[in-house]
């Protein structure tokens, strides 16, 4: 069966570098989605992306984030310079439709130091 | 927004038993969503409901949707130390999906 895919499954950086996370999403599938969790806390919606361009943002979605689809398969968020607040699970989704179900990837566990 | 609202937050509960999670949801929405999280785990899609009066069963879990009360149900029958998690109950709004802030269950032998 078709999922998403994540790497790393876990990345250390320390603050003010810069990382990428990467995803895969399933095939067909022409939506994308970045989500986040603190530790402890609710899943909460970070961007949304569609014909290769941001559909919505979040709050927390500020400059310091940016997502890109550089080619056929990957789709990325780039943190430019981690805060220690950044630590999080950050899941990566997609869908076929705006409407249609989305399918999770098993997360990217960062952590900032 | 929408709002997600789950109870209770906390449960613990001796195996055998029976018990319900709850989650309203304020706005109309197409599909709802139950997930389980173990401990700094990745999320498990259990249910994904779409209709008024949807009911899904999987083992001991059994989740139901009124979309006139806007609230869902996930039930636990018989509970075994196994199903100790944290269940998310998640609704489909605007193209994004809106997470509750999940009921940590726990299980007691």
């Amino acid at each position: 069966e078709p999922e998403v895919t994540q790497t790393p499954s876990h990345q250390v950086t320390q603050m003010g570098q810069e990382v990428i996370l990467r995803c895969v999403p399933i095939s067909n599938h022409l939506y994308f989605y970045w989500y986040r969790q603190i530790l402890g806390q609710k899943v909460e919606f970070l961007v949304s992306f569609y014909n290769n361009e941001i559909s919505e943002k979040s709050e927390i979605f500020d400059d310091q984030f940016s997502v890109e689809r550089p080619d056929g398969s990957n789709f990325t968020l780039k943190i430019r310079s981690t805060k220690l607040e950044d630590s999080a699970m950050y899941f990566c989704a997609s869908s076929y439709g705006g409407l249609n179900e989305q399918f999770f990837g098993p997360g990217t566990r960062l952590t900032v130091l | 927004e929408l709002k997600v609202e789950q109870n209770p937050l906390f449960l613990s509960m001796q195996e055998g038993k029976n018990y319900t999670i709850y989650c309203n949801y304020s706005t109309t929405s197409d599909r709802l969503y139950w997930y389980r999280q173990d401990p700094g785990k990745s999320l498990e899609s259990l249910f994904v409901l779409l209709s008024n009066g949807a009911v899904k069963q999987e083992g001991r879990l059994m989740a139901s949707l009124d979309t006139k009360a806007r609230l869902s149900t996930l039930h636990i029958t018989a509970a075994v130390h196994d199903l100790s998690a944290t269940y998310f109950c998640a609704v489909d709004w605007d193209d994004k999906i809106i997470f509750g802030k999940g009921t940590r269950l726990h299980i007691l032998p």
